[in-house]
């Protein structure tokens, strides 16, 4: 079956201690996305990725990296500089042409990362 | 720069009735796609519609359907037949050509029994 895998589900990161969430997607998606939602609230947009080897800063980048180097691919590193990193993590998808249905994005089932 | 309100943080419905979700959105755009999802407990986001903004018939999905109002920049979700799996946080969802997604703040929406 098609779609977008996250792993781990849950991850505990250590003060100082770089991290990183996996996303995975067999869509052939040309974008991939990863969002920050915090507890009762939305979702915000910490980095995306229009096409392999490019991305770019969403609204909340620091304290996070990402590499794209596979088209199926988009690794999210939280960083040691990320003072508040406990959040649920979301990846996701979606293709830049076509119709709405084409367009829409379509999630992982996300990361649960906390602070030991 | 686009913005989404959904002016409703909460709202409850009795399951078997009907309820709307109100979602306003700020553009100067012309071309545009709008979309709900649905996050339940399991906090998997779901795609429930979406709507082309050049097509005037609002979309329906089984019990969900919306009503754009697209001078209006309205874009509210309509739940028939409410049942206890739609209990879930709700969001409004637009983007345009070339853009990224801006998302609503989200609606909780109680299914009463």
């Amino acid at each position: 079956d098609g779609g977008i895998t996250q792993s781990p589900k849950y991850l505990f990161r250590k003060e100082g201690q770089n991290v990183t969430l996996s996303c995975e997607q067999n869509l052939n998606h040309d974008a991939m996305y990863w969002y920050r939602q915090d507890p009762g609230q939305g979702l915000r947009l910490i980095y995306y990725s229009q096409i392999v080897n490019d991305f770019q800063k969403g609204d909340i980048a620091e304290g996070y990296s990402v590499s794209r180097e596979k088209k199926e691919s988009f690794p999210l590193t939280v960083t040691s500089a990320q003072k508040n990193p406990t959040a649920f993590y979301l990846c996701a998808s979606s293709i830049n042409r076509g119709t709405a249905g084409l367009r829409a994005l379509f999630f992982g089932s996300g990361t649960q990362l906390s602070v030991l | 720069a686009q913005t989404v309100t959904q002016s409703q943080p909460e709202m409850s419905v009795q399951e078997a009735e009907t309820v709307t979700l109100s979602c306003t959105y700020d553009t100067s755009e012309s071309d545009y796609y709008l979309f709900w999802y649905k996050q339940p407990p399991s906090r998997q986001m779901i795609l429930v519609i979406r709507q082309e903004a050049y097509k005037q018939q609002n979309a329906t999905e089984n019990r969900f359907s919306v009503n754009f109002q697209k001078a209006a920049k309205s874009f509210s979700l309509k739940i028939s037949d409410s049942q206890l799996g739609d209990a879930a946080m709700y969001f409004c969802a637009y983007r345009s050509s070339g853009q990224n997604f801006v998302f609503g703040p989200g609606t909780r929406l109680s299914v009463l029994p």
